[in-house]
């Protein structure tokens, strides 16, 4: 089964402007984790939140967390050009450790 | 920050030859990982590595996989017979513990099988 999905699939910006992606998923999770991935490039970890916290902050990053509706949302305020990249959220749900990521929202900001 | 590190970054092998990628994690980690990504994919996970077994693998990770923490740094995952379906980044993971800690990725490892 998909667990993680990120809506939109694309989203174009201006140097700026805030961006919000949102990531769904269908089972009860440990916590759930943003990652950034710059093209043809590793996984930077952003920002991680349990399943009983409810928003983070981490920087020009906020993340919000609804149990309830199974979704996640990551919000980067004052976008700058480097913020251009994939962003991929992924939860954690077993006893391992094991990441089950999104198809992932593809952000391109522009100066 | 500590980082985990992946060689080589760019393999091209035959089909039908067996590969090694190899992953030094950071160093105070006790949970290993493998994913992959096929290029424009998701990241799939491929196993997970305790206590110097296997804990969790997918169905991706069949006969053809293995993975081996020969020395107590190194990490590999050996692919026995490739195929072009194999062809994708594979990243290296690992983890402090599991329950609330981040997972460090390694810059990966782009295999190309022709």
């Amino acid at each position: 089964s998909q667990q993680g999905e990120e809506d939109p699939q694309a989203l174009s910006i201006q140097e700026g402007e805030n961006a919000t992606m949102n990531c769904s998923y269908k089972t009860s999770i440990n916590n759930l984790q943003w990652y950034r991935q710059n093209s043809g490039r590793g996984l930077v970890h952003l920002i991680l939140i349990r399943s009983n916290e409810r928003e983070k902050h981490s920087g020009r990053l906020r993340v919000t967390l609804d149990t309830s509706k199974k979704s996640s949302s990551l919000l980067i305020t004052a976008s700058r050009a480097a913020d251009t990249a994939s962003y991929f959220c992924a939860t954690s749900t077993d006893s391992w450790g094991k990441l089950q990521f999104g198809a992932g929202t593809q952000v391109v900001v522009t100066p | 920050e500590p980082e985990v590190t992946q060689t080589p970054s760019h393999q091209v092998t035959q089909m039908g030859q067996e590969v090694i990628l190899r992953c030094v994690p950071i160093s105070n980690h006790l949970y290993f990982y493998w994913y992959r990504q096929i290029l424009g994919q998701k990241v799939e996970f491929l196993v997970s590595f305790y206590n110097n077994e296997i804990s969790e693998k997918s169905e991706i990770f069949d006969d053809q996989f293995s993975v081996e923490r020969p020395d107590g740094s190194n990490f590999t995952l050996k692919i026995r017979s490739t195929k072009l379906e194999d062809s994708a980044m594979y990243f290296c993971a690992s983890s402090e513990a599991i329950q609330g800690m981040k997972a460090f990725f390694g810059q990966g490892t782009r295999l190309t099988v022709v």
